[in-house]
Formats: structure tokens, C-alpha cells, sequence
């Protein structure tokens, strides 16, 4: 079965480091999201993007955070100058469809640590 | 801003007998919701979907009821089998967006 794959799984660095995650979507799929989950709480929608754009974003997508699909197969998600509350795992999804049946698939997720 | 609510934070059942697990949403342009299951250490998984257009969608031991009026899903799992524990979380969409806002997330046990 198709599956989204994620690099690193578990990345730990330094406060004001500048830290990139990986996301391999699913190959026929259209539309990639980023989402992340601090220990205990809800999984929260960062960022949506299609066609090489960002389509949304939600408020904690601020200028501390870029995406980019550099090449047919990758879909990144960078993070300048960390933040201690910045360590959360990182989902990566991607879904065929915009809208009505737009189920998201996820990857296993990067656990991001700022120390 | 809660616009989706699992109230439950957690839920023991015995196998063998029936999990429901509850979801509320505020927002009345959702129109699309998934229910999605999660392991530690992984992903969510997808489980089951249902549109605004019904009120039941059912995929084998999993069912999801939809009611609109009273702004609530559920979803139930007939019989419940240990490897079932795990958290639950539901997910909501309206048109004109891209993104899902999932609750809190339930956590099922189930006891052998």
C-alpha cells in the first residue's frame, strides 16, 4: 500500500538552529500538508500546499516557517532560528482530492526536540 | 478556539463489547469528517469518512453516525478487539478549505 515517508524521525538541536524535515508524499497524490502534534495536545494544521503554492496556513505558520517541493518527489518543511516550544512531532500528509472525498494519508511523523 | 471537541479523553472497554466514541464541532460549514486512529510513535491512520450528506457510514466493524442538527459524530466499533487501543481522533472540513481541524483525541482501551 502507498505510504507517505518521513526523514529524520527524531531530530534534536539546538535553540536558534535552523532545522529542515522531509516528507516523501504519495506519488499521484496533489496536495501535501504539514501538520504537528505537542506531547499531550491536539494534532494542529500547520500548512496546506498545491501546485507549488501555499494554499493555506494557519497562524503558527509564521515567518519562522517555509515549505518547498524542490523536486518531483519531495515536499519540505523548514524551520528557522527554533524555538524551545517548537519540539512537537511533525506529520506530513498528502490527499488526492481537495475537497469532498479528501482523505488525508500521514506519514509516521518526525519528532522534532529543541534543546 | 475549540471548533471540534472530544469530550472524553479516554475510554475502557471490555472485547468483545461495543466502543463509541463522541465528537462535537461548532461549526456549521463542516461538511466532511474522518475519523482517524493513532498508535504511539506513528501516524494517524485513516479509519472511516462520512459527508454532510448522511447520516451513517459503515466499513466493516467501524460505523459512523452523523448528526447535523445536534452538531455531533460518533463513532462506534462492533466488537472491540485489544488491538483497537489506541487514540482516536475526529477530524472536520468545510468547503472552501484545505485543511482538517481534529479534536483532542480519545484514548480507547480495550480489555481482554
Amino acid at each position: 500500500e502507498p505510504e507517505v515517508t518521513q526523514t529524520p524521525s527524531h531530530q534534536v538541536t539546538q535553540m536558534g538552529q535552523e532545522v529542515i524535515l522531509r516528507c516523501v508524499p504519495i506519488s499521484n497524490h496533489l496536495y501535501f500538508y504539514w501538520y504537528r502534534q505537542i506531547l499531550g495536545q491536539k494534532v494542529e494544521f500547520l500548512v496546506s500546499f498545491y501546485n507549488n503554492e501555499i494554499s493555506e496556513k494557519s497562524e503558527i505558520f509564521d515567518d519562522q516557517f517555509s515549505v518547498e517541493r524542490p523536486d518531483g518527489s519531495n515536499f519540505t518543511l523548514k524551520i528557522r532560528s527554533t524555538k524551545l516550544e517548537d519540539s512537537a512531532m511533525y506529520f506530513c500528509a498528502s490527499s488526492e482530492n481537495r475537497m469532498g472525498a479528501n482523505v488525508l494519508t500521514f506519514g509516521a511523523g518526525s519528532r522534532l526536540t529543541v534543546l | 478556539d475549540q471548533q471540534v471537541k472530544q469530550n472524553s479523553p479516554s475510554l475502557s472497554v471490555q472485547e468483545g463489547r461495543i466502543s463509541i466514541l463522541n465528537c462535537d464541532y461548532t461549526n456549521s460549514m463542516f461538511d466532511y469528517f474522518l475519523w482517524y486512529k493513532k498508535y504511539p510513535a506513528e501516524g494517524p491512520t485513516f479509519l472511516i469518512s462520512i459527508s454532510s450528506i448522511k447520516d451513517k457510514n459503515e466499513d466493516g466493524r467501524f460505523t459512523v453516525f452523523l448528526n447535523k442538527s445536534a452538531k455531533h459524530l460518533s463513532l462506534h466499533i462492533v466488537p472491540s478487539q485489544p488491538g483497537d487501543s489506541a487514540v482516536y481522533f475526529c477530524a472536520a472540513s468545510g468547503s472552501g478549505t484545505y485543511k482538517y481541524i481534529f479534536g483532542t483525541g480519545t484514548r480507547l482501551k480495550v480489555l481482554a
